[in-house]
This record gives structure tokens, sequence and C-alpha cells, in this order.
């Protein structure tokens, strides 16, 4: 099964600051990396899709790069309701599997 | 707009049955274009994936789970179903359903999950 690692764990940023969350995959998966956003008892929110495509009334602020093994994801300018734990998953083999998540706080 | 809803019991005793039911609405199952699935989240933690049916009832389960698993359709109710043998608490998560393109690689709808606790 392929293995997906997300850094940093955890992370505490400002209103307006650039972050950037990376995912590691354990083998190449091409660009069949997506990104959700999680908030506190809600479900996962589809954001990114194949690596970099923005879903559908996604903010453009939100945006992903990378092929390969090496993803990031990138919040250009964070914002209050950003407050959320971010997920990076893989489908280029089965099963699909999710990254262990990243927690974002506003410092 | 699609929707999914799970339902089931939120309390199973260990060693006994999970079941677990999503409705689909807003599209029909029988049309084909998408895997439906179950995904889980522990407590706490992060997401895993259990596995998908399509409509004609083929399915493919994570081989973590696989043993215990079954994963069913009844198209005329536009429902999908998951059933988890042996639970131990270990088994106490959200459980989620979700779609996928047959065409794509990313989860695009969800239901809002349901909690599933194993305690005598």
């Amino acid at each position: 099964d392929i293995q997906m690692t997300q850094s940093p764990s955890s992370l505490s940023a400002s209103v307006g600051d650039r972050v950037t969350i990376t995912c590691q995959a354990s083998q190449d998966i091409s660009n069949y990396l997506n990104w959700y956003q999680q908030k506190p008892g809600k479900a996962p929110k589809l954001l990114i899709y194949d690596a970099s495509n923005l879903e559908t009334g996604v903010p453009s602020r939100f945006s992903g790069s990378g092929s390969g093994t090496d993803f990031t994801f990138t919040i250009s300018s964070l914002q209050p309701e950003d407050i959320a734990t971010y997920y990076c998953q893989q489908y280029d083999n089965l099963p699909p599997a999710f990254g262990q998540g990243t927690r974002l706080e506003i410092k | 707009q699609v929707q999914l809803q799970e339902s089931g019991p939120g309390l199973v005793k260990p060693s006994q049955t999970l079941s677990l039911t999503c409705t689909v609405s807003g599209g029909s199952i029988s049309s084909g274009g998408y895997y439906w699935s179950w995904i889980r989240q522990h407590p706490g933690k992060g997401l895993e994936w259990i596995g998908y049916i399509y409509y004609s009832g083929s399915t493919y389960y994570n081989p973590s789970l696989k043993s215990r698993v079954t994963i069913s359709v009844d198209t005329s109710k536009n429902q999908f179903s998951l059933k988890l043998s042996s639970v131990t608490a270990a088994d106490t998560a959200v459980y989620y359903c979700a779609r996928v393109g047959t065409k794509r690689t990313d989860f695009d709808y969800w239901g809002q999950g349901t909690l599933v606790t194993v305690s005598s």
C-alpha cells in the first residue's frame, strides 16, 4: 500500500499569512493527489483534485502543486474561516490513502 | 445537488456486526459513473478508506479490513450498505459514505458522518 506523509502535523499562523503544507507519497503517484479541508464535526470537503485543480466554488487563495512523490498545498492569504484540519489523499493505487492531517490554527 | 445520508445504530456490542446504510438523493446510483465508498475516522484521528461498490455490485475492500467487510447496494432504494463483523472497541469511529467518479480520484460528495461506538 502507498503511504502518505504530511507535514507539519500542526501549524499556527496569522491572518494574512501564506501557509504551506507538504505531502509525500511512498512511491510515484503521478498527479493523483487530492486535498481536503475538515472542520470540527463536519465531513471533509474537497478543495484540490489531481494535485493542482481547484474544485468548483473553492476560493482561489487555495492552490496545490507537485507530481510524482512530492506535493504542496498553499493558502496564499490565511483567513479566519480557514481554521481546520487539512488532509492529502492519493488514488493512484487502491486502496486510497490519506495523510495523517495538518491542524491549522490562528496565532 | 447530490446528497448522501448515513443511518444506523450508534451503539454496537463487541463481537457483533456493525450495519450502516447510505441513502443517496439528487442522483441515481444505477446511472453508473461512480463508486460508492465507506470511509471511517477514529476519534481525533485520520481517515481510513473501507471499500467501495459499483451499481453493478462489484466491490473492492481495503485489505486491512477485507475479512470483516461486506458492502452491498440496493438500486431500487438508491442505497448502499456497510456490514463490519466481529467488531471491537477499535472499530469505534465516525463512518462516512462518499462518492468518487470512475474516471476521477477524488471523493467529491460526502455524507455528514455517523458515530458508531462499540461498547458493551
